[in-house]
């Protein structure tokens, strides 16, 4: 069955740079791309983009460029997402997501999510 | 960012019906397929809907969804209270290079 497994919880000082991991299992990882989500604490779902994992080239979304990067390591099928600069506002719950399907616009399975805690 | 608007709250008793509804646009709603979440406390999204009224595997029949020209709907019939959760509608928005779009959420509260 799919499983993508995160990293653990981060606390980090503002500045500093994080990197999330996202482990996946039970399928073939570059069949099909890996979306990542972003959930401030009490707040709603914010989708930051995605990778192919077929060819490693990224998309964000608007408001997650530059200081977010997406990469892969597909020797281990596993995702990453690596936060530069960090600020208090980037405090939140990220998490990784998967299509059902290539062609499908959705989000059938998704990780656990990693809580990235940014405070000085 | 949400361009998709929710009700921030809904309530019923166990048994009710409730019904949530989603705005969006021509961009979004209006030109492609809603999908909803359900978010139980502390817990990552578990797609509920998809393709506007089509359930995955397992997720019970009390759920259903409909979609009108911009705007859409969650409906959770004789409701329980396993279902208090926070739900968000989401789909594909072709604005800019195309990103997707989820609601504001909304929170069921089983009274």
């Amino acid at each position: 069955q799919v499983q993508l497994v995160q990293s653990g919880s981060e606390l980090k000082k503002p500045g500093a740079s994080v990197k999330v991991s996202c482990k996946a299992s039970g399928y073939t990882f570059t069949s099909y791309a890996m979306n990542w989500v972003r959930q401030a604490p009490g707040q709603g779902l914010e989708w930051m983009g995605w990778i192919n994992t077929n060819t490693g080239n990224p998309t964000y979304a608007q408001g997650f460029t530059g200081r977010f990067v997406f990469s892969l390591d597909t020797s281990v099928s596993t995702a990453y997402l690596q936060i530069s600069s960090l600020k208090a506002e980037d405090t939140a719950v990220y998490y990784c997501a998967r299509e059902p399907t290539e062609d499908a616009i959705y989000f059938q399975h998704w990780g656990q999510g990693t809580l990235v805690t940014v405070s000085s | 960012q949400s361009v998709l608007t929710q009700p921030p709250s809904a309530s019923g008793t166990p048994g009710q019906r409730v019904t949530i509804s989603c705005s969006g646009s021509s961009s979004n709603i209006g030109s492609n397929t809603v999908n909803w979440y359900q978010q139980l406390p502390g817990t990552a999204p578990k797609l509920l809907i998809y393709s506007n009224n089509q359930r995955p595997s397992g997720v019970p029949d009390r759920f259903s969804g409909s979609k009108s020209g911009t705007s859409a709907s969650l409906a959770i019939s004789g409701l329980q209270s396993e279902d208090e959760a926070d739900y968000y509608c989401a789909a594909w928005d072709d604005s800019l290079n195309g990103l997707y779009v989820f609601g504001t959420g909304t929170k069921v509260t089983v009274l």
